[in-house]
């Protein structure tokens, strides 16, 4: 089964309101998460490295106020994306870095994916 | 920084049959890490394949290796007797050994299309 989960699936929501997606390592603590976006037909693009206890590291032109990021254990994180926008619309995808001896160490493992739609 | 390069961006291959998708990278660095992902219409990321740098010998998972030529920074996959659901978006992906937060970096992807 999968180890790493997100929540929701897919969230449909209006311009201006606020989305919060949850990751979560569910057999495995996960010192570093990480968020990307996916846009249709391209490659991963990394948002922001986030460590357990400690304010995210985001990538240059990712707006940090937008897309705030709380990893608040070795089990959860989110993505709280803030007054979205049409332009916010698109496939974010967590990921998990396997600390334990539970899991390869190092291993990195990916969530299921979030489509948002912000209409 | 490190970049990963795929200079194909479709490839097909007939059922049964062997296809080879390429990946250069370019790095200063000595020990690394070396992925290939799937991606399938579900999209999500399942790993292929795994390399050390440090390790001579190709990396093979069933029907999946790879070939990795550290001198020429070069990391290929050969995927053997294609099958339906190999058809995926397919990334190479490098990882720095220098510390645990080090993301992966990805290269742009090749969609790979199985013909039956």
């Amino acid at each position: 089964g999968a180890v790493v989960s997100q929540h929701p699936s897919r969230v449909i929501c209006k311009s201006g309101t606020s989305v919060k997606i949850e990751c979560r390592s569910l057999d495995f603590q996960a010192t570093t998460m990480f968020w990307y976006r996916q846009f249709p037909k391209q490659s991963l693009m990394l948002m922001a490295t986030s460590n357990e206890g400690s304010k995210a590291t985001y990538e240059q032109g990712v707006e940090k106020d937008k897309f705030l990021i709380n990893h608040a254990s070795l089990t959860l994180s989110t993505l709280t994306v803030t007054s979205a926008h049409p332009e916010d619309s698109s496939f974010y995808i967590c990921s998990a870095r396997a600390e334990t001896s539970g899991r390869a160490w190092g291993e990195q493992y990916f969530g299921p994916g979030t489509r948002l739609t912000v209409t | 920084a490190q970049t990963v390069t795929q200079s194909q961006p479709e490839m097909s291959v007939q059922e049964a049959e062997t296809v080879t998708l390429s990946c250069t990278y370019d790095t200063s660095e000595s020990d690394y890490y070396l992925f290939w992902y799937k991606q399938p219409p579900s999209r999500q990321m399942i790993l292929v394949i795994r390399q050390e740098a440090y390790k001579q010998q190709n990396a093979t998972e069933n029907r999946f290796s790879v070939n990795f030529q550290k001198a020429a920074k070069s990391f290929s996959l050969k995927i053997s007797d294609s099958q339906l659901g190999d058809a995926a978006m397919y990334f190479c992906a490098y990882r720095s050994k220098n510390s645990g937060n080090t993301p992966l970096v990805f290269g742009k992807g090749t969609r790979l299309s199985v013909i039956a």
